[in-house]
């Protein structure tokens, strides 16, 4: 069974950084693209960023683009979220999400519960 | 940047069909997926690829791809389906994922 387990939310206040943490298990992690979303609680869904499975491609949402940096360490099972200047416009539930495959034009398979990151001063 | 638009609420009868729209520009071969998302719990992926359904979806869910409007259609609805739906895909020329604004199904 394909799980991630997301970590590092809190409530931080504006301008501040924090660096969002994911692990999965139940699948070959190295193998598959990996995504961030986001979702403003009674809102819709946002795509963040993508990372691909060697960590070759990345992409990011042009509100986070320069702010945001996402990297994974394939040896730890791990996909990370650095988020620097975070605005209160970043309050928002953040899922851990594996791509179907390694291409990121696949569906988004699986997803976490999400870490809740609130910015407020 | 590329725009799904979904309409905000769709509402249907138990027992009676539900199909919710997906309009983008030229979808072409642009493949279109599908999740539900119920009240406090994460995204489920229950259509991929335009029309396929993982394991463990029921075959009440399916979905189609016309060019310009992907559907997502919920036949016989139950109860347990009321919830919010997304669609989604890759705008390969943003290198972005894109989302609709996501339906509301009310199962009256």
């Amino acid at each position: 069974e394909v799980q991630l387990v997301e970590s590092g939310g809190g409530m931080v206040q504006p301008g501040r950084s924090l660096r969002l943490s994911c692990v999965g298990s139940g699948f070959t992690f190295k193998n598959f693209g990996m995504h961030w979303v986001r979702q403003v609680p009674g809102r819709g869904l946002e795509w963040v960023s993508r990372i691909s499975w060697n960590s070759g491609g990345i992409d990011y949402a042009d509100s986070v683009k320069g702010r945001f940096t996402i990297s994974r360490d394939n040896a730890r099972n791990s996909l990370y979220l650095q988020i620097n200047s975070l605005r209160p416009e970043d309050t928002a539930l953040y899922f851990c999400v594996k791509g179907q495959t390694s291409l990121p034009a696949n569906a988004l398979s699986d997803w976490g519960q999400g870490t809740l990151v609130t910015v407020s001063s | 940047s590329y725009v799904l638009t979904q309409p905000p609420s769709v509402s249907v009868a138990p027992g009676q069909t539900a199909s919710i729209p997906c309009g983008g520009d030229n979808f072409g071969f642009k493949s279109v997926h599908w999740y539900q998302q119920k009240p406090g719990q994460a995204p489920v992926l229950v259509v991929y690829d335009d029309y396929d359904r993982p394991s463990g979806i029921p075959e009440r869910f399916s979905g189609s791809n016309s060019g310009d409007t992907a559907t997502l259609t919920i036949s016989r609805v139950e109860a347990g389906d009321e919830a919010d739906y997304y669609c989604q895909m890759w705008d390969s020329a943003s290198d972005h994922v894109v989302f609709g604004g996501g339906t509301k199904l009310t199962v009256l």
